[in-house]
């Protein structure tokens, strides 16, 4: 089966940048997404690493390590529409299209 | 291009009553997903459609059905619903042939049973 870990909850402050980590165990590794999900709103895409290395979309950037079977997502000059949940999501066993979520984590932007 | 639609927004239903949820995408992709999800649980796969005539279980598939009606359209199925069945449930569509795996989700159905 297919296995991810993120934190539940992160605080951090309008303008500062604020990392947020996954680890995942899968017996075979096709991506690493990340989603954007606000209070009582649909999921939304924003990135996929299938290579080693970071990928950069604006403020937001995401990590892949596939040795370490880690990634992360950096989000920088936080705004406060920024609050909301953030998924990792990984393709691995069972082919392509399974695709395992984590529990999210819930991040907070402060004033 | 309305992306990935879901019917009803909103249902409540009885122990052991049936019902279908509805979802249509107008992207012209090959996969289609249900999930659901709950507080504290993320998002689990139920079922998806790699492609028109196939469909897969993913995590937790006991206790529902599913229909690709065509490529545009999956419907998830309520056989007998049950209090644990309680849950907000995301349609999702992507292409995978692009090199993109993203996922459009739908609106959800906030589903409840007493």
């Amino acid at each position: 089966g297919q296995s991810l870990e993120q934190p539940s909850e992160v605080t951090a402050v309008e303008g500062a940048i604020v990392q947020i980590n996954c680890t995942y165990q899968t017996s075979g590794f096709y991506g690493l997404s990340w989603y954007q999900q606000h209070d009582g709103g649909a999921p939304t895409f924003l990135s996929y690493n299938a290579l080693d290395g970071l990928e950069e979309t604006g403020r937001f950037s995401s990590f892949l390590s596939r040795s370490d079977s880690y990634g992360y997502l950096l989000l920088q000059e936080l705004q406060m529409k920024d609050s909301a949940s953030y998924f990792c999501a990984v393709r691995g066993s069972g082919g392509y299209q399974k695709v395992t979520f984590g529990i999210g984590t819930k991040l907070q932007v402060i004033p | 291009n309305a992306g990935v639609t879901q019917t009803p927004k909103f249902q409540v239903l009885k122990t052991g009553q049936s019902m279908t949820l509805q979802c249509a995408q107008d992207m012209n992709h090959n996969s289609m997903y249900w999930y659901r999800q709950d507080p504290g649980m993320g998002l689990r796969l139920i079922y998806y459609s790699a492609s028109e005539g196939t469909t897969d279980k993913g995590e937790v598939p006991n206790g529902y059905n599913v229909s690709r009606l065509n490529k545009r359209e999956f419907s998830l199925r309520l056989e007998s619903a049950a209090p644990s069945q309680t849950s907000v449930y995301f349609c999702a569509s992507s292409e995978a042939e692009t090199g993109s795996y993203e996922q459009y989700f739908g609106p959800g159905t906030r589903l409840t049973v007493t």
